[in-house]
């Protein structure tokens, strides 16, 4: 089993439309969890850290559930902009910083 | 926040000749930096832990003797991809961490896209 699992997608919605992306981890120890985004020949960058009680960055909502080893990321009123590959990423329990990332989810996003 | 670079962003070379890309943190000290490799379609896999005056860990398959890493100073990691192959073509990200008190993130630079002919 992968350590960070996610489903490729590719997801196809059209512009206004809400989408979730889900991920699960296999590591119950893992304290730390976060949703990047990566453009296309880009590397990634930081969109949101995943807090226990969910947060809220704008049209984007990530939400954690320790119990099931889940985490999600809601996107509201998707934009052309939005299309990117977003990545779940879980930092490992020991203290070496290391960050494990999951294949990552495909968003396009059409007119 | 804080910057990151590669260098080169991309290069080409030849079948057996060796190829170093360096990771610099340019605002802050890293006295630990990572090496990802990202084959096409595919998510960013950690190769090692850099970790400056100390020899870096691997991760479990890859082979330290093909890819050196050196992290002489705080602000500069190198990864040199040792006799090329076309297999190990693919796009290679550093990243830095910079952590203390309450912090804990990881900067991560552009990439070092290689091509292996």
């Amino acid at each position: 089993r992968k350590e960070v699992e996610q489903d490729p997608g590719p997801f196809n919605v059209p512009e206004g439309a809400t989408v979730a992306f889900n991920c699960t981890y296999s590591n119950s120890a893992s304290q730390s969890f976060f949703w990047y985004r990566q453009d296309c020949r880009k590397e990634p960058k930081l969109l949101m850290s995943v807090y226990s009680s969910g947060n809220e960055d704008g049209r984007f909502t990530a939400q954690l559930n320790r119990a099931s080893q889940y985490i999600s990321l809601l996107i509201r009123d998707s934009k052309l902009s939005d299309s990117a590959t977003y990545l779940c990423v879980v930092k490992h329990p020991s203290n070496t910083g290391k960050l494990i990332f999951g294949q990552g989810t495909t968003l396009q996003v059409k007119p | 926040g804080a910057v990151v670079s590669q260098h080169p962003s991309w290069v080409i070379c030849k079948s057996g000749t060796s190829v170093k890309i360096e990771c610099r943190s340019l605002d802050f000290q890293a006295t630990t930096m990572f090496w990802y490799r990202q084959f096409p379609k595919q998510s960013l896999m950690l190769m090692a832990t850099s970790n400056e005056g100390s020899k870096a860990t691997y991760e479990q398959g890859v082979e330290k003797d093909k890819f050196l890493i050196n992290h002489a100073s705080l602000t500069l990691s190198t990864l040199t991809v040792t006799s090329a192959h076309p297999e190990d073509s693919s796009f290679y990200i550093c990243s830095a961490r910079a952590w203390g008190g309450s912090t804990d993130t990881q900067y991560f630079g552009p990439g070092t896209r290689l091509t292996v002919l």
